[in-house]
């Protein structure tokens, strides 16, 4: 069974420019939730999507940022426009119920 | 407010020396608690979910444990493959489904 899959697995881009992470989720889980660690920091959450829809957004920082999961399958995390504080590793997850969620590789963002 | 607190945040061992890992954590209503492990550049693979005090999980040289206020991860005969970042994350029952992490315990076993 494929795991989860994020892309791309690196991205570098300048201030002010746009971005846009995707996220595939293990087939048949109805639960993604998007994740982000700064440098020297935890993992922290951003937001959970139950299918389609938004389940809880509390931890985007800033209407920079726009989750999408349209038809309830992969996900999009865009970035626009990306600042500096923006870099860091962002990580997709997801869950068949709401307990253990499993983990994709990442995607390392660098804003110069 | 939720929070989970790790130590040590690095942990040197031999070959074969035996040693426990702590998470500790402040929650409304602990929902779970799950360890994970993450090698560099990679994700966090999960280990372990623990749902209730007293409960206990093993797999291989490792054993999770958990009371009210902590967790504990047992590595028993490490092996240098066990070097790892291993990540605990609490669930709570505060009507959201998010997990709090810790800051981690990076773990290098030495041949």
């Amino acid at each position: 069974e494929a795991g989860v899959t994020q892309f791309p697995s690196h991205s570098v881009i300048e201030k002010g420019q746009t971005v846009t992470l995707r996220c595939d989720p293990i087939s048949g889980h109805d639960n993604l939730y998007w994740y982000r660690r700064v440098m020297g920091k935890e993992i922290k959450f951003l937001l959970h999507f139950v299918k389609e829809s938004k389940q809880d957004e509390s931890g985007m920082p800033n209407n920079r940022f726009l989750a999408e999961r349209t038809g309830g399958t992969y996900s999009t995390l865009k970035v626009q426009p990306a600042e500096l504080e923006d870099s860091g590793v962002y990580f997709c997850a997801s869950s068949l119920g709401l307990s253990t969620q499993y983990f994709g590789p990442g995607t390392r963002l660098t804003v110069l | 407010e939720d929070q989970v607190t790790q130590s040590p945040e690095a942990l040197r061992l031999q070959e074969g020396e035996s040693s426990s890992l702590n998470c500790s954590y402040t929650v409304s209503g602990l929902r779970g608690l799950f360890w994970y492990r993450q090698d560099p550049g990679k994700g966090p693979e999960f280990l372990f979910t623990l749902y209730s005090a007293g409960e206990e999980k093993e797999k291989e040289r490792l054993k999770a444990t958990l009371t009210k206020k902590e967790s504990f991860l047992h590595i028993t005969a490490p092996k240098p493959e066990d070097s790892a970042t291993y990540l605990c994350a609490v669930q709570g029952t505060s009507g959201t489904y998010k997990y709090i992490f810790g800051t981690g315990t990076r773990l290098k076993v030495l041949a």
